[in-house]
């Protein structure tokens, strides 16, 4: 069975542009989660989709958005990139609440916004 | 913010040795998962243990869970230069996702 996928797997952008990452969970899986990764914050949650519905949202910007289709795979979009957006994006995948199960994790993306 | 706190942040050890890491959590919560993250790249699960549960085993992890104390351990027995890698423990909170402690650093030598 495949595993989670992202793309692309390195960007790199200027201020005041956008970007949109993509996320394919695991054959099967209907949650997608995403968490910005760095070195001063570590691991943060981003949002959770689950049948093509955003679940939960953490405490980033409205520049942060996602997006799940029907097929499960998820894409999120940055806005107007700042600095410190730079950042590895993974992307998890999980059966279906998860809370109670193991979140899959793609290889990132990593984003540099010069 | 941040849910869950490991100790210590970065971990030196020997091949052969033991590594026992401890994350530190603030509210109640109805699983604690480990997570290991090879340099720069995605996680990958570990166990889970759910609050009912006071220890669990997996080759050669060993996770204990002290709900009273709000914290857990992961033990590492008979490390490998290949157990290299970040850890981190992850909390559920009633309705959300999971929350990620900021990792231990372990450094298998041989």
């Amino acid at each position: 069975k495949a595993g989670v996928t992202q793309t692309p797997r390195y960007l790199i952008k200027t201020r005041g542009q956008q970007v949109t990452l993509s996320c394919s969970p695991i054959s099967g899986h209907r949650s997608v989660s995403w968490y910005q990764q760095t070195p001063g914050q570590g691991l943060q949650f981003l949002f959770e989709y689950f049948s093509e519905t955003q679940r939960n949202k953490g405490n980033f910007p409205g520049r942060f958005s996602g997006r799940q289709f029907s097929n499960s795979r998820s894409e999120m979009n940055v806005s107007t990139l700042e600095l410190g957006d730079s950042a590895l994006y993974l992307c998890a995948s999980s059966l279906v609440v998860t809370n109670n199960n193991e979140q899959f994790f793609g290889p990132g993306t990593r984003l540099t916004v010069l | 913010s941040q849910q869950g706190e490991e100790d210590p942040q970065a971990l030196s050890i020997q091949e052969g040795e033991n590594a026992t890491m401890n994350c530190s959590y603030k509210t109640s919560i109805n699983n604690l998962q480990w997570y290991r993250q090879n340099s720069g790249r995605g996680l990958v699960h570990l166990i889970l243990i759910r609050s009912n549960e006071r220890e669990k085993h997996s080759g050669r992890l060993r996770v204990t869970l002290d709900t009273s104390k709000k914290s857990s351990s992961l033990l590492i027995t008979a490390s490998r230069a290949a157990d290299t890698a970040s850890y981190f423990c992850a909390t559920d909170q009633a309705g959300t996702a999971l929350i990620f402690g900021k990792g231990t650093t372990l450094s298998v030598s041989s």
